[in-house]
């Protein structure tokens, strides 16, 4: 069965500071991976995704997130946070066929001070 | 569009009563989902659909039945409500296919069993 882990349960910064935030799956098929944000009261909003071609995906607000086959990874990042990044993040996965679910890892909560 | 709606947004159950959450997606997508969200766990699916007519188990459906007599609809029902099922639950919608496809989440039911 495949499975999230996101090592990072809850992260501390400074606005300025950079992030990265470890995602790792267990699965070894194609798999299609995705960043999501979910604003404090708010429903989840996609930051990103990975189906194939540029390991090195760009999404919304300057985050972005390179996928390592070799170390079933898709780590998050963003260079300089800013207060308004306070969020809980979710890494996921499916197992790369449209239409079957998403695996969420357990999340992340980011806490960035101004 | 509308998206993916959820109805009731908030509901409080006595343990025992039964109830039906309503998950509607207007963009003729195939795929429905019914995830619960709880601290520290992530989203884990609970019950998912990939056609009219069709319901399949996720990760924690005990306690659940679900339906999906109309393709724009999928419902999710307590028969018998327990403390533990208090959480936040999120439908979702996916195409059947093409590239790059993604997961359109509703703004969630939050649900408090007392």
């Amino acid at each position: 069965a495949q499975s999230v882990s996101q090592h990072n349960h809850h992260v501390i910064l400074s606005e300025a500071a950079s992030l990265e935030l470890g995602c790792n799956y267990s699965y070894g098929g194609t798999v299609n991976l995705f960043w999501y944000v979910q604003y404090p009261g708010q429903h989840l909003q996609l930051l990103l995704k990975y189906f194939s071609g540029d390991p090195l995906v760009k999404g919304i607000k300057g985050f972005e997130a390179e996928f390592i086959k070799s170390k079933f990874s898709f780590n998050l990042r963003k260079p300089s946070v800013q207060w308004s990044d306070t969020a809980e993040y979710f890494c996921a996965v499916n197992a790369g066929q449209a239409g079957t679910a998403l695996i969420f890892g357990k999340g992340t909560t980011l806490s960035v001070s101004s | 569009n509308a998206g993916v709606t959820q109805t009731p947004k908030f509901r409080v159950l006595k343990t025992g009563q039964s109830m039906t959450l309503l998950c509607a997606q207007d963009m003729n997508h195939e795929y429905m989902y019914w995830y619960r969200q709880d601290p520290g766990m992530g989203l884990r699916l609970i019950h998912y659909s990939v056609g009219e007519g069709t319901t399949a188990k996720g990760e924690v459906p005990d306690g659940y039945n679900v339906s999906r007599l109309k393709k724009q609809n999928f419902l999710l029902g307590l028969e018998s409500a327990a403390p533990s099922q208090t959480s936040v639950y999120f439908c979702a919608s996916s195409k059947a296919g093409g590239r790059g496809y993604g997961y359109t989440f509703g703004s969630g039911t939050r649900l408090t069993v007392v």
